[in-house]
């Protein structure tokens, strides 16, 4: 079972604030993997990150990949109420049974106008 | 497309009541997998297929039972509904995992309750 942890679990700030969530763990992925998911829907994929180091931008959101593949991190500047949601990360094990993914118990942003 | 779809989007069960799941996509994926989301918990894995005829067990598969006779559908059967099963279930379909890492869309979700 992979220990997978995110960080802070509940986040509340106001508009126009920046932030910064994490998931961490103590295995290393083969890739990893960000959504987002809004009350009463499913979860939507926001970023693959793939290699170690790697980061991607996606208008206000920064994600990163470690280094040592082992934990991520995403920041949101200049946060909107747009982006109130649970967050959560799914590293994928290239190793374990058919690349399958492990989720975090996500963090639960909200955004106040 | 319409993606990934799941029936009903609510349902109320019985303890002791069976009852069957529907998920479907018309992506041609081979990858499917069945979710169920509890507070606090995450996203916890109780079935998956990685194409038509083949299934496996997650995490959690005790009470449920899948089968997958075409690519687009994935049901997912509670044998005998018990309180313990209250949750909101999500399917999921993935392209190949055949480049390692797995993106999923996920469907709109089912939320079960059992009395």
């Amino acid at each position: 079972t992979q220990l997978l942890e995110q960080s802070p679990q509940f986040l509340s700030i106001q508009e126009g604030e920046n932030l910064t969530v994490y998931c961490n763990s103590s295995s290393v992925f083969s890739s990893l993997q960000w959504y987002r998911q809004e009350p009463g829907e499913g979860p939507v994929l926001l970023v693959t990150v793939v290699t170690g180091g790697e980061v991607k931008k996606l208008k206000r959101l920064t994600f990163q990949f470690g280094d040592a593949r082992k934990d991520s991190s995403l920041h949101i500047t200049a946060a909107q109420p747009g982006d109130t949601g649970l967050y959560l990360c799914a590293p994928s094990d290239r190793g374990s049974t058919l690349g399958r993914l492990y989720f975090g118990r996500g963090t639960q942003l909200t955004v106040w106008p | 497309n319409a993606g990934v779809t799941q029936t009903p989007k609510f349902q109320v069960l019985k303890t002791g009541q069976s009852m069957t799941l529907q998920c479907a996509q018309d992506m041609n994926h081979e990858y499917m997998s069945w979710y169920r989301q509890d507070p606090g918990m995450g996203l916890r894995l109780i079935h998956y297929s990685v194409g038509a005829g083949i299934t496996d067990q997650g995490e959690v598969p005790n009470g449920y039972n899948v089968s997958r006779s075409t690519t687009e559908d994935f049901p997912l059967r509670l044998l005998s509904a018990a309180p313990s099963q209250t949750s909101v279930y999500f399917c999921a379909s993935s392209y190949s995992i055949q480049r390692g890492y797995n993106e999923q869309f996920f469907g709109p979700g089912t939320r079960l309750t059992v009395l």
